[in-house]
């Protein structure tokens, strides 16, 4: 069955960079079509897209947060990284990653990361 | 960059009731929309994709229409276990986007 599990700190100071990776199985991003999206939720807010990469190693990302963000992934290790630099406390939020077809059709568990110094 | 209008923002409704939950794009998008249910505490759940398809397992109960512009997302029977947040979300170009949610209480 497909699953996805986020990882990363929990906790990370302001201006430094965060590094989350998102480990799946049950699907190979090296086929084609598939695709893995980070998303990430303030608390008490809404859902914010963040970045997509897909089986041909083409990446998105946000139009606001570009400058900020890399996605990669090791179809090896059945993993997709995100990385956003210059963390601020504003960026404080539950961090998603999901597989997506059509539609973000499975999700991890999310991972809570807070911004503080 | 496409932006969503969703509304309302809050629903309040009871068991039994038929609702309705709104999401509009500043433009078209064809099919290419989402709909999911998100209960606090856990991830969203996938539950209408290319507009008005029923992801597997997902209640009949629940359907999509719309197309273009106009997107619609109606529970035909509210159960206790559908008082959640509502999203959409469009995959049609990059950036992708959310609507900014519903939130479906109990009256």
């Amino acid at each position: 069955q497909v699953t996805l599990r986020e990882s990363g700190p929990a906790l990370v100071k302001p201006t430094q960079t965060l590094t989350l990776t998102c480990t799946f199985s049950g699907f190979s991003l090296s086929t084609s079509g598939m695709c893995v999206s980070w998303i990430r939720q303030p608390p008490g807010k809404a859902l914010e897209w963040l970045a997509l990469i897909d089986w041909d190693d083409d990446k998105y990302y946000s139009t606001s947060l570009k400058t900020r963000l890399t996605i990669s992934k090791d179809t090896s290790k059945n993993q997709v990284v995100l990385t956003m630099t210059n963390m601020d406390p504003v960026d404080t939020a539950t961090y998603y990653c999901a597989r997506q077809l059509t539609g973000l059709d499975y999700w991890g568990q999310g991972t809570l990361v807070t911004v503080s110094s | 960059v496409i932006w969503m209008t969703q509304s309302p923002s809050l629903l309040s409704a009871s068991t039994g009731d038929r609702v309705t939950i709104s999401c509009r794009m500043s433009q078209g998008i064809s099919s290419y929309l989402a709909w999911y249910q998100q209960k606090p505490g856990k991830a969203p759940e996938l539950l209408i994709y290319a507009a008005s398809t029923l992801q597997s397992g997902v209640p009949s109960r629940f359907s999509g229409s719309g197309s273009g512009t106009d997107f619609t997302l109606t529970i035909s029977c509210l159960q206790s276990e559908d008082f959640a947040t509502y999203y959409c979300q469009q995959y049609y170009s990059f950036p992708q986007t959310f609507g900014q949610g519903t939130k479906l209480e109990i009256k």
